[in-house]
């Protein structure tokens, strides 16, 4: 099993642009969500899914947006990038949304915006 | 949105000397966890902890589940290089029921 991927591995957007950080896992986890680290703010919550075509807001979710097509898949947008999104995401699945199931992270994207 | 509090946020050490870090909490939470991240990668899962008063070994490591159930502590011992990275706790609980992360520990090991 690869676990849970994330590509791309670096980014540098400009101001305003879109783009999409792909997440996938190989585990047939139904929980699925990102986060985002910042210095010294340890990660932080963003979207969430419990399964294929139902999603959920975290945290901080202004400026993403999320589906989940499939169970493999979940891809984070962001539609009109900016400055204080620059961050490393962090994809991560797990079995469930129950606390005895141990949540996998993937590498993690990092992302600059200009 | 809620955080945890953790400490120290840094520690340089030497190679054998014991580590002790700690997570509070405003609130209580359900489960706490312990991650470790290396550098360039994502948090791995070290420690689980279920029930308040709950002592957990693995290998050199041992956690504990605060009585008041807001708060957990991390203790390594006879550290070496390769435990270097960033410690992070977090919980299940709290008004959301998510995971929250706390701040994180930077863990430095010299030979």
């Amino acid at each position: 099993n690869a676990g849970v991927t994330q590509t791309p591995k670096f980014q540098v957007l400009k101001t305003g642009q879109s783009m999409t950080l792909q997440c996938a896992q190989d585990m047939n986890h139904e929980y699925m969500s990102w986060y985002r680290q910042d210095p010294g703010m340890g990660l932080r919550l963003i979207h969430y899914s419990v399964g294929a075509g139902i999603t959920d807001q975290g945290e901080v979710p202004n400026g993403y947006n999320v589906s989940r097509s499939t169970t493999e898949d979940f891809p984070l947008r962001l539609l009109s990038a900016a400055p204080s999104q620059t961050s490393v995401y962090f994809c991560a699945s797990s079995l469930g949304v129950s606390s005895y199931n141990e949540q996998f992270f993937g590498p993690g994207t990092r992302l600059t915006v200009l | 949105g809620q955080q945890l509090n953790q400490s120290p946020q840094s520690m340089f050490i030497q190679e054998g000397e014991d580590v002790s870090m700690n997570c509070t909490s405003s609130s209580i939470f359900n489960t706490w966890l312990w991650y470790k991240q290396d550098p360039g990668e994502g948090p791995v899962l070290l420690i689980a902890l279920y029930k308040a008063g709950e002592l957990t070994s693995n290998g050199r490591l041992t956690a504990q589940f605060g009585i008041t159930r807001k708060d957990s502590f991390l203790n390594i011992s006879a550290s070496i290089p390769s435990d270097v990275g960033i410690y992070f706790c977090a919980g299940y609980g709290g008004a959301t029921n998510k995971l929250i992360f706390g701040t994180g520990t930077l863990l430095a090991v010299q030979p």
